[in-house]
């Protein structure tokens, strides 16, 4: 059964880089994922996808300061050039046989 | 441009059934899946189900099925999702997305069931 892992909480100084790691079970190593930002009192926002070479696609109006990249089972979200805006909870996810979310990184910005 | 737009918050009574809507625009509705996601208080995301608008196959997690019925209207490119009866445990925030890997988020509807 595809779970998806991702750390409960991370967090990073304001202006610098931070990676958010989404990692899938073994056995699942071909699949994409999306990434979401959830801030509080807001819906959900698509990010970029990220497929299993590395390649991501961004959703539209996405800051360039936000990148995709993966090795093996492990999908990551790159954040640069942190800003306080960015505090927000990340979740990745994709699809099976139904609807996979991860547990969510609660990003915090120093 | 795409976009979701759902209807509004919504108050209810244990027992009472309620109807949600996600009306899409901005492309192609019978072209893409539409999933409803739930939210409670300090937890994830939870899948609810799918529904492909174009030929109405639908997919239910198995923690929602028989729980909420998911349909859609291709005519007026809206999604539904509905509950015959609520209980207070019903109490959420409720997001429609679309596609199997989500690339684009409804604003939310509130559901508040009071017992």
């Amino acid at each position: 059964q595809l779970v998806l892992t991702q750390s409960p909480s991370a967090s990073a100084s304001l202006g610098a880089s931070v990676k958010l790691t989404c990692t899938l079970t073994s056995g699942h190593i071909s699949y994409a994922i999306a990434w979401h930002q959830h801030q509080p009192e807001k819906g959900p926002r698509y990010l970029l996808k990220v497929s299993s070479d590395g390649r991501h696609t961004k959703g539209d109006g996405i800051p360039d300061r936000f990148s995709g990249s993966s090795s093996g089972v492990e999908r990551y979200l790159t954040i640069s050039s942190l800003q306080s805006e960015d505090e927000a909870d990340y979740y990745c996810q994709t699809w099976d046989t139904g609807m996979i979310f991860g547990g969510g990184t609660k990003l915090t910005v120093l | 441009e795409v976009r979701l737009v759902q209807s509004g918050a919504e108050v209810k009574k244990s027992g009472d059934s309620l109807k949600i809507s996600c009306k899409g625009s901005g492309y192609s509705f019978t072209m893409y899946w539409i999933a409803w996601v739930r939210q409670t208080p300090g937890k994830g995301l939870e899948w609810m189900g799918i529904i492909y608008p174009g030929d109405s196959d639908t997919r239910y997690s198995p923690s929602f099925q028989g729980q909420v019925t998911i349909s859609a209207d291709k005519s007026i490119n809206t999604a539904y999702l509905q509950w015959s009866s609520l209980k207070a445990s019903d109490s959420a925030m409720y997001y429609c997305a679309r596609g199997q890997l989500v690339d684009h988020w409804g604003q939310g509807t509130l559901v508040t069931v009071s017992s």
